[in-house]
């Protein structure tokens, strides 16, 4: 049973912080790794992948992987209230996808 | 990235009865799958769409109750037969992108629910 498990939630952060979502996963085997963020009555919204060990960033997003410890983390700099939503972590394994539960976030202004 | 559509955006079906969902995509895919997220739910997979051939189930999901076709590269539908309450949930077509990236993008759900 492949499992993808978040940190708990609901995460708060005042605006202009720093956000801080985690994922573990189970499958050793996992080639790619994904992160979507989901507004309430709305469909998972890509915001960024990884494939490699390291970090990658795309504007105030940075996503990090260590295949080694199982562990994928995306880190949002100088949040704004507008990325209040759930963030769902998903791992890739021969182009299925499996998510986790999901971590609300909430920005206060 | 691709452009997926849905229909019908919502449905209030009486138990026992059947809906199919249509999903089309405004680009070729190389894959389609059909999720299903319940209230206050991840996501779940229900089923990779196979051009011209029978869908893969996952565990949990049988074709009987799910009955899935994808007769082209950019179009698949969803039936979900036989209704309960149960089955009262969002599905999500979604599709992976050409780039060898292996990124889904989803279309915008099918909320059903079920009386």
């Amino acid at each position: 049973q492949k499992e993808v498990e978040q940190n708990s939630g609901p995460l708060s952060v005042p605006e202009g912080a720093i956000a801080s979502l985690n994922c573990t996963y189970s499958d050793r085997g996992s080639q790619s790794f994904f992160w979507y963020r989901q507004y309430s009555g709305k469909s998972p919204e890509l915001i960024m992948f990884i494939y490699s060990n390291g970090d990658k960033e795309d504007g105030r997003f940075t996503a990090q992987l260590n295949k080694a410890s199982q562990y994928v983390s995306l880190l949002i700099r100088d949040s704004q209230p507008s990325d209040s939503a759930t963030y769902l972590c998903a791992v890739g394994s021969y182009g299925k996808l499996t998510f986790g539960q999901g971590t609300i976030l909430t920005v206060h202004p | 990235s691709a452009v997926i559509s849905q229909k019908p955006s919502r449905d209030i079906c009486q138990r026992g009865t059947s809906l199919t969902i249509q999903c089309q995509v405004d680009s070729q895919v190389t894959m389609m799958f059909w999720y299903r997220q319940q209230p206050g739910q991840s996501l779940t997979l229900i089923a990779t769409a196979n051009q011209g051939s029978e869908a893969t189930y996952e565990s949990g999901f049988v074709i009987d109750k799910f009955p899935i076709s994808r007769p082209n590269l950019t179009f698949s539908t969803l039936t979900v037969s036989n209704m309960s309450p149960e089955d009262s949930s969002i599905y999500l077509c979604s599709g992976t992108g050409t780039s060898g990236n292996n990124e889904q993008f989803f279309g915008p759900g099918t909320r059903l629910t079920v009386l």
